[in-house]
């Protein structure tokens, strides 16, 4: 399968402050998401990015499918965004999953 | 529009007890999964299905068997349950695996 991987692992910021998180992924891939997993353990769906560049919000992401990594920015941080941030690759059948970065907003 | 709906959101069952937990959606999705996560980790795949009549096994697939008998539905039942089965469940469907939606999760302790 492939092997993705995600840092940093862990992420304490202020509110107010800029973040970004990395995903590496070891083959090409026709699918590559951004989850939020929040508090109460609800993934929702960020971004599905298997190339280029979106934004929604506070929120952008970038694949860059030909060096296997993709990165999450999130600006202008706020306490409703702690929570884990998975990434989850995909060259067919199966969905992989990283071990997610962990990221707490202080007020 | 519900998307994913998982039954039930919380379970406690007894070594050895048999359950099944139950996953629709209504996306009319090809693609269905179903995940465990365990505290502190990503999500490992257990069984996946690809079309109605359609199922295979994931990485973590023993202990656990599934069906799918219609495009909707995808239910995993677990037999004799153990402790290590403990867990949150999560199920899932894409469109030909594209963009995965999950459901919202099913916590499972076996005592």
């Amino acid at each position: 399968g492939i092997q993705v991987e995600q840092s940093p692992p862990d992420l304490i910021l202020q509110e107010g402050a800029n973040s970004t998180l990395r995903c590496n992924f070891s083959d090409s891939v026709n699918n590559l998401q951004w989850f939020h997993q929040n508090p109460w353990g609800q993934l929702i769906n960020l971004f599905y990015i298997p190339s280029g560049t979106k934004q929604n919000g506070r929120l952008s992401a970038t694949t860059v499918a030909t060096e296997r990594y993709s990165l999450l920015y999130i600006s202008s941080s706020q306490t409703t965004d702690s929570g884990v941030y998975f990434c989850a690759a995909s060259r067919g059948d199966n969905l992989f999953f990283g071990t997610g970065t962990r990221l707490t907003v202080i007020p | 529009n519900a998307g994913v709906t998982q039954t039930p959101k919380f379970r406690i069952l007894k070594i050895g007890q048999s359950m099944t937990l139950q996953c629709t959606q209504d996306m009319n999705h090809n693609y269905m999964y179903w995940y465990r996560q365990d505290p502190g980790m990503g999500l490992k795949l257990i069984y996946y299905s690809v079309g109605a009549g359609i199922t295979d096994k994931g990485e973590v697939p023993n202990g656990y068997n599934v069906s799918r008998s219609t495009t909707e539905d995808f239910p995993l039942r677990l037999e004799l349950a153990a402790p290590s089965q403990t867990s949150v469940y999560f199920c899932a469907s894409s469109y030909s695996g594209l963009e995965a939606f999950f459901g919202q999760g099913t916590r499972l302790t076996v005592v």
